[in-house]
């Protein structure tokens, strides 16, 4: 049982290129959700997934994509990297109401320059 | 809207109690509480629900007040494993979970 599996650890991107975050869950949960963090923002959330093909904004969408074809995985889309979005990203998935805590994969570190 | 913590930074001896604080402007139907430690990802700690309830996690607790629009999390003698950052997430009537800026907890022996 792997849990929240988040690819890669660290990337470095230039202004203006496009990745993907991977996120994949194996406990078949039905919520999945990205959030960055950044020093004295705490958590701020990006976009969230109440089921596959389900998905909506968060606080701070803009610049990033999100799609949810499965129940296990859901990536984020970063369209043309900026400065503005270095940041430790988590993704985090629960059952999705609201009992069900909140299990968080162990971040990717992204650096634009 | 993000919900408001108290304070943004505690510092404590062994032993001391804390109480962290976490407000909303908008109607709460639940509030998490996580704790993480420096270069890790958030742990989850506690659930409240609405109704007013108050729950226990070793010697760290939480109360919801509901019409207040308000939790609290107590940590009572604490110890070094405690030091971290804490963070209130808050839900309303949607399916976000919304986090606060966070309080960071410092032990020292």
């Amino acid at each position: 049982n792997a849990g929240v599996t988040q690819t890669p650890k660290f990337q470095v991107l230039k202004t203006g290129q496009s990745m993907t975050l991977q996120c994949a869950q194996d406990m078949n949960h039905e919520y999945m959700s990205w959030y960055r963090q950044d020093p004295g923002m705490g958590l701020r959330l990006i976009h969230y997934s109440v089921g596959a093909g389900i998905t909506d904004q968060g606080e701070v969408p803009n610049g990033y994509n999100v799609s949810r074809s499965t129940t296990e995985d859901f990536p984020l889309r970063l369209l043309s990297a900026a400065p503005s979005q270095t940041s430790v990203y988590f993704c985090a998935s629960s059952y999705g109401n609201y009992n069900s805590p909140l299990h968080f994969g162990n971040g990717t570190r992204l650096t634009v320059t | 809207q993000q919900p408001v913590q108290s304070p943004q930074a505690v510092i404590l001896r062994e032993g001391e109690d804390a109480v962290i604080n976490c407000s909303s402007s908008k109607a709460l139907y639940s509030v998490h509480w996580y704790r993480q430690k420096h270069g890790e990802a958030p742990v989850f700690l506690m659930i409240l629900l609405k109704g007013g309830e108050q729950k226990g996690h070793e010697k760290i607790s939480a109360s919801f007040n509901e019409k207040k629009q308000q939790s609290s999390l107590y940590l009572t003698a604490s110890q070094l494993s405690y030091s971290g950052t804490y963070f209130c997430g808050t839900r309303n009537n949607t399916d976000k979970l919304i986090f606060g800026t966070g309080t960071r907890l410092q032990v020292f022996p």
